[in-house]
């Protein structure tokens, strides 16, 4: 069965303090993983697109990568607007490929 | 380019009661995808609709069916509510079938009494 699984379920970091967040996969026919970012009252705003192992996409003080099993979320010296639910999401191939969700890592930067 | 909307935001209803919940995609975009969001479980996939025909169907009861018009707006209808079904709906449009790369609206917050 394919499975979607990110840690921690909830990290607080303080401003300026690094950390990463993990999305392990198992699943059969990747065909793209995708990074959301989605606040309190929102729908999910996408942020990455990663296809092969080995890519990485980067975008202020997010980096996203890419490995074989997992994709890490990289945040550099994070602010508290960055607090937020982030959301790992693969693309499966098969009869009509879906799109499968981790249930996400809530992230608490404090000032 | 006005984003993806739902309509309504909040709603609460009664068991037994039915429920349809409207979203209309970013103009141009074709393809429409339903997902139900709860703490527990994260975003589950419901349906997706291309060209006003179901195309990918996620491991949910009969209850829950869509439609998409010819303008690619979409509906999504539950019928005889469950406590259970409260919840994030969540309507999601893209340019192309199966993407990964998906526009989401705010949601509509179902509350079922």
């Amino acid at each position: 069965e394919d499975q979607v699984t990110q840690s921690p379920e909830a990290l607080r970091l303080q401003e300026g303090e690094s950390s990463s967040l993990n999305c392990s996969y198992t699943v059969s026919g990747l065909r793209g993983l995708f990074w959301y970012r989605q606040d309190p009252g929102k729908g999910p705003e996408f942020l990455f697109t990663l296809y092969s192992a080995g890519e990485e996409k980067e975008k202020e003080r997010l980096k996203a990568t890419l490995t074989k099993k997992e994709s890490f979320l990289h945040i550099t010296a994070p602010k508290p607007e960055d607090s937020a639910t982030y959301l790992c999401a693969v693309l499966i191939s098969g009869g009509y490929q879906k799109v499968t969700f981790g249930i996400g890592t809530k992230l608490q930067v404090i000032p | 380019k006005a984003g993806v909307t739902q309509t309504p935001r909040y709603l609460i209803k009664t068991r037994g009661q039915q429920v349809t919940l409207s979203c209309s995609p970013i103009s141009g975009h074709r393809s429409v995808s339903w997902y139900q969001q709860t703490p527990g479980q994260g975003l589950q996939f419901l349906f997706e609709y291309f060209s006003e025909t179901q195309r990918n169907k996620g491991n949910f009861p009969g209850r829950f069916s869509g439609r998409q018009f010819s303008n690619s707006r979409s509906e999504m209808n539950v019928s005889t509510l469950e406590l259970g079904d409260s919840a994030l709906y969540l309507c999601a449009s893209s340019l192309a079938q199966s993407a990964g790369k998906q526009y989401f609206g705010p949601g509509t917050r179902l509350t079922v009494t």
